[in-house]
């Protein structure tokens, strides 16, 4: 099993350019999430996923969009990039969404908007 | 409203003992979780704890005091390889993971 993958793993983007980071996982995971982390601070949940089909806002989704077309992609799009979407933005997956305490994590998308 | 407060980082002798708290004041709460980054890497999964009480996982323990709103991380025979973040995380009443800040562990020889 590879997990949960994510790509790209580097990207740099202009103000108002939009882009889409890609999340899979392969494990069956009905839950998926996005999560923002800055230095500083905890991980933020921008949005998350309790099966295909089925998408909810965490703490901070302005300016990101998702959708769950299967269980095993969750695209995390960024509509109009600004400055302050700078971040290293990590998906993860549950086996379900009340297993939720036990998270396994991509490897990141590090994200810089010039 | 959601605090949770962990040390910004901690510093301690390889082959030694630390133990790295964590104080929530939280809306919900089921459990609390505990996980290990290292630097430019992932979080990974070490612990839950649902219960008040001490779990043990080879040289890694999790206490958990819900009356306190108070957990800590034990790490025993401390090794290089132990230097990372440590990031504390409550699951709350919408079984969504609400995370502090993260401890640096800095292990010196």
């Amino acid at each position: 099993n590879a997990g949960v993958t994510q790509t790209p793993k580097f990207q740099v983007l202009k103000t108002g350019q939009s882009m889409t980071l890609q999340c899979a996982q392969d494990m069956n995971h009905e839950y998926m999430s996005w999560y923002r982390q800055d230095p500083g601070m905890g991980l933020r949940l921008i949005h998350y996923s309790v099966g295909a089909g089925i998408t909810d806002q965490g703490e901070v989704p302005n300016g990101y969009n998702v959708s769950r077309s299967t269980t095993e992609d969750f695209p995390l799009r960024l509509l109009s990039a600004a400055p302050s979407q700078t971040s290293v933005y990590f998906c993860a997956s549950s086996y379900r969404p009340e297993s939720t305490d036990t998270q396994y994590f991509g490897p990141g998308t590090r994200l810089t908007v010039l | 409203g959601q605090n949770i407060d962990q040390p910004t980082e901690m510093t301690a002798t390889e082959g030694a003992i630390v133990q790295i708290n964590c104080t929530y004041q939280t809306s919900g709460f089921y459990g609390l979780s505990w996980y290990q980054q290292h630097d430019g890497g992932a979080p990974t999964f070490l612990s839950y704890n649902a219960l008040e009480g001490l779990e043990e996982t080879g040289r890694f323990s999790s206490f958990l005091s819900r009356s306190k709103g108070y957990s800590y991380l034990l790490l025993k025979e401390l090794q290089m390889k132990d230097s990372a973040s440590y990031l504390c995380a409550v699951l709350d009443s919408n079984y969504q993971l609400i995370w502090g800040a993260g401890t640096k562990l800095i292990i010196k020889p």
